[in-house]
């Protein structure tokens, strides 16, 4: 089966710039995540949705990020406006369901200037 | 790429020999276990995962081992190979009825031929 996708793979921009990253899970996976990544650190929750409903947003910075997934698959997580703390990698996950394994994309590694 | 865990804890082991890597959970609770590999570049790639009824999982090269008494979980791998030279990641999930995968913080295994 094909793994999750994540575009871009890479990006650079100014603070204060808008960003988003999109996420295309594996196919039938009903759960899909956000994940933010730091360096050499763990992954730490952002989002979890079920199919199209953000079941925890409790992690999620709602003055500056916001995420969507219309017809419970691809979603889109997007800054704005982007600040320097806020560069890191963003991984997207899914699963078939709760209590299956997670399945990662590569990420986009987000550097703020 | 740039690499993950720059500043984890580091486990290294000579070519051949059997490595052990552990992790203490937080959540009593936690019912359901994952242990994850990570390459520089990459997003986390599941290797074996263990549920709260099992003391002991076994795949291929691999065997994960909880112990509920104390919160701690340990995957070992036999016969460690260069190929396995990674940031690995144990993830705890389940508790409260939630499925929010909480991540440890990650052990460098180096791999010396």
């Amino acid at each position: 089966e094909a793994g999750v996708v994540q575009s871009p793979r890479y990006k650079i921009i100014e603070k204060k710039q808008p960003v988003a990253f999109w996420c295309n899970p594996i196919s039938g996976h009903n759960t899909l995540y956000w994940y933010l990544q730091n360096l050499g650190q763990g992954p730490e929750l952002l989002i979890r949705y079920e199919n199209e409903e953000a079941v925890d947003d409790s992690q999620l910075p709602k003055d500056r990020f916001s995420a969507e997934r219309l017809k419970g698959v691809d979603s889109t997580l997007k800054i704005q406006p982007a600040e320097l703390g806020d560069s890191a990698v963003y991984l997207c996950a899914s699963s078939r369901a709760r209590g299956s394994p997670l399945h990662f994309g590569n990420g986009t590694r987000l550097t703020v200037t | 790429g740039e690499s993950v865990g720059l500043h984890l804890p580091t486990l290294s082991v000579q070519e051949g020999d059997n490595s052990i890597i552990n992790c203490a959970y937080s959540n009593s609770a936690s019912d359901y276990f994952i242990w994850y590999k990570q390459e520089s570049g990459k997003g986390p790639q599941f290797i074996i995962d263990i549920r709260s009824n099992m003391d002991k999982r076994q795949g291929q090269r691999v065997t994960v081992l909880l112990n509920k008494t104390v919160k701690h979980l340990s995957l070992q791998i036999a016969a460690t190979q260069p190929g396995d030279s990674a940031v690995y990641f144990c993830a705890e999930s389940g508790g409260s009825g939630t499925y929010k995968y909480i991540f440890g913080t990650g052990t460098r295994l180096k791999v010396l031929a």
